[in-house]
């Protein structure tokens, strides 16, 4: 299987700064890789596919780049609603997510 | 408008058997993949598996086959995840997902199952 590592695990910010999450993949997955928001108490949301497309209706502050194994999630100026955990899934093979990256209030 | 709509709460004991549902509307229900997702209470997301309406083609995670069965029925647009014998460990929150299957992420999720399995 391929192995999603998400770092930080946690990190702590305020609202307005630009906050970068990173996902990385045990072997080269091409563009396969999807990330996902989740609140407490609710489904998690697509936000980004392909590695950089934005899912409609998502604010055009949320990005995503990268390429082979190394990707990252980019929230430009963080915002109250963003407070939440983020997950990276490689759609690869066996479509496996990472771990989770709580985003937390400073 | 897309809709995945799941099955209400379920508390069940160890060994018995339980079927879970996932309807689908608002878009064309045979050409979209359904998959199902678990998340065990504090932890992050897992994919069990995922199932084409249109010809019941199936795809498990190595972790998760044998352990459960994902059917579908397109004549009613639903989708199940089902167990012969449920453990403490299956304990869950379960959210089916659809898939476009080119790329096969989730753009619609539903609103989760949840599943307590306890004597």
């Amino acid at each position: 299987d391929i192995q999603m590592t998400q770092s930080p695990s946690s990190l702590s910010a305020s609202v307005g700064d630009r906050v970068t999450i990173t996902c990385r993949a045990s072997q080269r997955i091409s563009n396969y890789l999807n990330w996902y928001q989740q609140k407490p108490g609710q489904a998690p949301r697509l936000l980004i596919y392909t590695v950089s497309s934005l899912q409609s209706g998502v604010p055009s502050r949320f990005s995503g780049s990268g390429s082979g194994t190394e990707f990252t999630l980019t929230i430009s100026s963080l915002q109250p609603e963003d407070f939440a955990t983020y997950y990276c899934q490689q759609s690869y093979n066996t479509r496996t997510f990472g771990q989770g990256t709580k985003v937390e209030i400073k | 408008e897309v809709q995945l709509v799941q099955s209400g709460a379920e508390v069940k004991k160890p060994g018995e058997s339980l079927k879970i549902s996932c309807k689908g509307s608002g878009y064309s229900f045979t050409s979209y993949w359904i998959g199902w997702v678990r998340q065990m209470p504090g932890k992050g997301l897992e994919w069990m598996g995922i199932i084409y309406p249109g010809d019941s083609d199936t795809r498990y995670s190595p972790s998760f086959q044998g352990q459960v069965t994902i059917s579908a029925d397109k004549s009613i647009s639903t989708a199940y995840l089902q167990w012969s014998s449920l453990k403490a460990s299956d304990t869950a929150m379960y959210y089916c997902a659809r898939s476009r299957g080119s790329y096969w992420y989730f753009d619609y999720w539903g609103q989760g199952t949840l599943v307590t399995v306890s004597s």
